[in-house]
């Protein structure tokens, strides 16, 4: 399994511009998410899907699009680059486990875009 | 609102030696709380799951606690090593289902 993986690895955008980062993963989890992390603020998470054809928006949604046409794939659209999305934006998905009553996760990250805009 | 603090957001200790991290929340109760593994220039890893319902959980040199009373994680790496240096994060279960993260904590282990 190559787990989850994100394309481009690293990405410079000018203010306004639009772009998609990829995301792919192949261990037919059903819930996956994106999150961004900036120095001092942690993983804020930006959007989550947790199964193909839903969404939903996470802490800081403003400015990002997302959809999951399939199990394997969830797009991040930037509509229009602006130098505060300048930062490390990380896929991740998992899959459910109940133990003891208890739903939990487990999440598996991808590598990572660095995106700068300028 | 949902807080998670990580009190040190850097550890310098000396080979040998036992690394104590520590998590910290307010404004919630959560059923299981994560810890992860980040290295520069790479995503999480994940480490270990402990559930509300357990004080402690092992594995090889890794050991967590969770005190629900202090609405605290401990995370205890036991004769560090080098390799061992990294951020670590802690995480739970937010009320929609999601994690939330902590800021992290820089651990650099010295020969």
């Amino acid at each position: 399994n190559a787990g989850v993986t994100q394309t481009p690895k690293f990405q410079v955008l000018k203010t306004g511009q639009s772009m998609t980062l990829q995301c792919a993963q192949d261990m037919n989890h059903e819930y996956m998410s994106w999150y961004r992390q900036d120095p001092g603020m942690g993983l804020r998470l930006i959007h989550y899907s947790v199964g193909a054809g839903i969404t939903d928006q996470g802490e800081v949604p403003n400015g990002y699009n997302v959809s999951r046409s399939t199990t394997e794939d969830f797009p991040l659209r930037l509509l229009s680059a602006a130098p505060s999305q300048t930062s490390v934006y990380f896929c991740a998905s998992s899959y459910s486990i109940t133990s003891g009553g208890i739903v939990s996760k487990k999440q598996f990250f991808g590598p990572g875009t660095r995106l700068t805009v300028l | 609102s949902q807080k998670i603090e990580q009190n040190s957001e850097a550890l310098n200790i000396q080979e040998g030696k036992t690394a104590t991290l520590t998590c910290n929340y307010t404004n919630y109760s959560p059923a299981y709380l994560q810890w992860y593994r980040q290295d520069p220039g790479r995503g999480p890893v994940f480490l270990l799951l402990i559930r509300e319902n357990e004080k402690e959980k092992r594995k090889e040199r890794l050991k967590v606690t969770f005190d629900t009373t202090l609405k605290q994680s401990l995370f205890h790496i036991t004769a560090s090593q080098p390799a061992d240096s990294a951020t670590y994060l802690c995480a739970l279960r937010g009320s929609q289902g999601n994690l939330i993260f902590g800021k992290g904590t820089k651990l650099s282990v010295k020969p």
